[in-house]
């Protein structure tokens, strides 16, 4: 039972376009979303973060969007560089059950030069 | 990834020995939490504890595997009696508070393997 899905495992994109990440998840509790960036052979970076109560959240070149109303949110990254290759993960929790995150199973992300 | 360590990074056992994964979180979190990531697959919730107590431990196995975070020193992960399916990265992550809105902020993992 995935209760947050990335369905693209992979996509590449060339150097200076947009990349545009999505997850789905299927529970309506959660109500607090984060992107993880995740290098090999290190643990997962924090990139951002978005509340239910919103529906956009932007820092610098990362970019969230959330539609509630389809359970789905996205990750755009503008202008896409090589050192954005990585793999992506969707995380989801409900606050009201502390800090559970529920992750996507990641999708991994090339940056064509 | 700087301030959440892990240790060892690279552990090896035998199956039927102990493993023990450290984690010492970032200064001034006291909030840890433990994940294991299987290969090809996100993170799954391991367990969730303030200093010397567990406050969500709802991702563990109900055998063989237990955690603490004493007053004093690192939170430890416990394997015992290790099998082979018990291969995986584990990660260990902190926060200053809990609550709503709160990102975790992740170590390099320990990864595991059984011989």
């Amino acid at each position: 039972d995935q209760q947050v899905k990335q369905n693209s495992p992979s996509l590449s994109v060339q150097e200076g376009r947009i990349s545009i990440l999505n997850c789905d998840y299927t529970n309506s509790m959660f109500d607090y979303f984060l992107w993880y960036k995740k290098y090999p052979a290190e643990g997962p970076t924090f990139l951002i973060s978005i509340s239910s109560i919103k529906d956009k959240n932007e820092d610098g070149r990362f970019t969230v969007f959330l539609n509630k109303s389809a359970k789905h949110l996205s990750l755009h990254i503008v202008p896409s560089q090589p050192g954005d290759s990585a793999v992506y993960f969707c995380a989801a929790s409900v606050s009201s059950y502390g800090q559970n995150f529920v992750f996507g199973p990641g999708t991994r992300l090339s940056v064509l030069p | 990834n700087a301030g959440v360590m892990q240790n060892p990074r690279h552990l090896v056992r035998r199956r039927g020995q102990e493993a023990r994964l450290r984690c010492s979180p970032m200064k001034g979190h006291s909030h840890v939490y433990w994940y294991r990531q299987l290969p090809e697959e996100g993170l799954k919730f391991m367990v969730y504890l303030q200093k010397e107590n567990i406050i969500d431990e709802s991702g563990m196995p109900k055998e063989r595997f237990s955690a603490e975070f004493p007053k004093e020193g690192p939170s430890i992960l416990r394997i015992q009696q290790v099998v082979r399916g018990d291969s995986a990265a584990y990660f260990c992550a902190s926060s200053p508070v809990s609550g709503a809105g709160q990102p975790q902020h992740f170590g390099d993992g320990t990864r595991l393997s059984i011989l």
